[in-house]
């Protein structure tokens, strides 16, 4: 049973580039969490899916970062127009239940880096 | 999600048991008590959770006080492999992550 896969493992964009993260959830979850965590810094919620519907995008930038999870396929993350600052590590994690108290599992995450 | 708050760095000899206090006054009585770690620059990893009880598992004990407003995390044998930044997180839904416990073990 793998875990969750996050692709690719590191990409490079050009400023003003778009950058596509994917997240496979392990087999069996339906619910994909999207963080973020910029260098030296603790990782923060960007946005919470569940299959073809986003649950909370509290997290999310308003402009040029949006999220989605088909109903086939993994979840993707999409960056448009990139800027350095978009450079950090972005994790995925997938869980059974929505508001059930099990612990969540996350992938090994896509490391961006603009330049 | 309830605030917590946690010591910034901690030390610990190679073998020893590691005691990682959490404090989460504000918990309320729907909201778990996770621990989750992040060893380097990987994705963070489970550790355990619990509402009321003590709990246990293969990786660690997590005791729980009776008010809940603070809770230890111990890891047993700690081993140089345990050295990562460990998490408290108090919530009922999504997790948000503070700045965590940087845990160093040496020999």
């Amino acid at each position: 049973n793998a875990g969750v896969m996050q692709n690719p493992r590191h990409l490079v964009r050009r400023r003003g580039q778009e950058a596509r993260l994917r997240c496979s959830p392990m087999k069996g979850h339906s619910h994909v969490y999207w963080y973020r965590q910029l260098p030296e810094e603790g990782l923060k919620f960007m946005v919470y899916l569940q299959k073809e519907n986003i649950i909370d995008e509290s997290g999310m930038p308003k402009e040029r970062f949006s999220a989605e999870f088909p109903k086939e396929g993994p979840s993707i993350l999409r960056i448009q127009q990139v800027v350095r600052g978009d450079s950090a590590a972005y994790f995925c994690a997938s869980s059974n239940f929505k508001d059930r108290n099990y612990g969540y599992t996350f992938g090994s995450g896509t490391r961006l880096t603009v330049v | 999600d309830a605030k917590t708050t946690q010591p910034p760095s901690m030390d610990c000899a190679e073998g020893r048991a590691a005691n990682l206090p959490c404090n989460h006054s504000t918990i309320s009585g729907n909201e778990y008590v996770y621990w989750y770690r992040q060893i380097h620059s990987q994705g963070p990893q489970y550790i355990i959770h619990g509402l009321k009880n003590n709990e246990t598992n293969e990786m660690a004990s997590l005791i729980i006080t009776e008010d809940r407003k603070s809770s230890t995390l111990i890891l047993p044998h700690a081993t140089l492999r345990d050295t990562a930044v460990y998490y408290c997180i108090g919530t009922a839904s999504k997790l948000t992550f503070g700045t965590g416990t940087r845990l160093q073990v040496t020999l």
